[in-house]
């Protein structure tokens, strides 16, 4: 099966900021790798699919890149409203995998 | 747009079985390129995948629950189940349906989602 470990678990972090998320894969999974955002008391959201694609009505300060074991995801200016927690995910087989999560809190 | 929305029991005691139903509006289950899945959450802690269901039957488990999960589709109604059998505490969670598919390309992710459910085990 394959691993999937993000880091940090959590950051502190300013209005402003850019923010990087780190996801690594056990084995390579290709491009195969989608993130999303979930809020407290909320569904996960999709944010990036096939490791850097934007889906639809997502921000443009999202960012999205890597590939085979190694990805990230930048916020490029933190708002106010992009406080939560990100999730990585590996497609490329089953059993599917979601990382431990990112949570991102206000310094 | 495809919709989704959870239902079944709240509270399930120890040992007994776990039924959930997702519905589905704003589409077919019955696309031939659709999957749909389960997702969990225990209270404060990270996602779990449960399965994947195509509208044909084909089933994928997560090999961790595999031995107590089915997950089957009623096209007819346009839904599509989670039963998870011998419950503990452990499995006290928010459980979520989503869709899982991108049409003809191979790369595949959970979009949307269900609001979520949450389930509690406790006798």
């Amino acid at each position: 099966d394959i691993q999937m470990t993000q880091s940090p678990s959590s950051l502190s972090a300013s209005v402003g900021d850019r923010v990087t998320i780190t996801c690594r894969a056990s084995q390579s999974i290709g491009s195969y790798l989608n993130w999303y955002q979930q809020k407290p008391g909320k569904a996960p959201k999709l944010l990036i699919f096939a490791a850097s694609s934007l889906q639809s009505g997502v921000s443009s300060r999202f960012r999205g890149s890597g590939s085979g074991t190694e990805f990230t995801l930048t916020i490029s200016s933190l708002q106010p409203e992009d406080f939560a927690t990100y999730y990585c995910q590996q497609s490329y087989i089953t059993p599917l995998a979601f990382g431990g999560g990112t949570k991102v809190e206000i310094k | 747009q495809l919709q989704l929305q959870e239902s079944g029991p709240g509270l399930v005691k120890p040992s007994e079985t776990l039924s959930l139903t997702c519905t589905v509006s704003g589409g077919s289950i019955s696309r031939s390129s659709y999957y749909w899945g389960w997702i969990r959450q225990p209270p404060g802690k990270g996602l779990e995948w449960i399965g994947n269901i195509h509208y044909s039957g084909s089933t994928y488990y997560n090999p961790s629950l595999k031995s107590r999960v089915t997950i089957s589709v009623d096209t007819s109604k346009n839904q599509f189940s989670l039963k998870l059998s011998s419950v503990t505490a452990a499995d006290t969670a928010v459980y979520y349906c989503s869709y899982y598919a991108s049409g003809s390309s191979p790369f595949k992710w959970f979009d949307p989602w269900g609001q979520g459910t949450l389930v509690t085990v406790s006798s």
